[in-house]
């Protein structure tokens, strides 16, 4: 079975300031998909970025980056320019052959003034 | 274009009871899973349907826990009896097809035991 890894429970950042939310995975697969989904105060999940494996050029949404290694199995997200708004849960998320997502235990990003 | 519209939001229930949890896909979405989070928790992956089949549910309890989406109408999570344990989020995700199509989530549902 696939594991996902968030070795950082929480984390803070001044707002304009970058930040990287780390995740490992494991599996044997080749093909598969990689998620970051923001989970904020509202509870609402929201997909942020989207990675498939077989592309070896890193997924980007505005300010949202991701550093995608696939022989290490990592998959990190960078936030450039912190917002306030960008305070919220970070799930790091696998989705392989069994067709379904796993998520890692996520990261608590708080972003100051 | 209507997200994933999962209905009630907030469910309190006393122990014992019976819940429903209701979840429309997206348009054009044909797959559907559901999800549930403990308090401080991550999501935790319970049951994938398509129309009418239930196509993996090995993250579902085995007594008390059933899910169905029938050809007409929303997808149902039912959980039995509830005891106090099962008070979480409880959100479902859609997506049109397999192989990595974006799975999008509703805004959950929240049931209370009491």
């Amino acid at each position: 079975a696939q594991t996902v890894t968030q070795s950082q429970p929480e984390m803070s950042v001044q707002e304009a300031e970058t930040v990287t939310l780390s995740c490992t995975y494991d599996t044997s697969e080749n093909n598969y998909y990689l998620f970051w989904y923001k989970q904020p105060p509202s509870r609402q999940m929201i997909l942020v970025i989207r990675q498939e494996a077989y592309k070896q050029q890193n997924a980007t949404e505005n300010r949202f980056s991701v550093n995608f290694q696939k022989a290490a199995k990592s998959f990190s997200l960078k936030i450039s320019d912190s917002q306030l708004g960008d305070t919220a849960m970070y799930f790091c998320a696998f989705y392989g052959t069994a067709s379904k997502l796993t998520f890692g235990t996520g990261t608590r990003l708080q972003v100051t003034l | 274009n209507a997200g994933v519209m999962q209905n009630p939001r907030h469910l309190v229930r006393r122990r014992g009871q019976e819940a429903r949890l209701r979840c429309s896909p997206m348009k054009g979405h044909s797959h559907v899973y559901w999800y549930r989070q403990l308090p401080e928790e991550g999501l935790k992956f319970m049951v994938y349907l398509q129309k009418e089949n239930i196509i993996d549910e090995s993250g579902m309890p085995k007594e008390r826990f059933s899910a169905e989406f029938p050809k007409e109408g929303p997808s149902i999570l039912r959980i039995q009896q509830v005891v106090r344990g099962d008070s979480a989020a409880y959100f479902c995700a859609s997506s049109p097809g397999q192989g990595g199509s974006t799975i999008y989530f509703g805004e959950g549902s929240w049931l209370t035991v009491v």
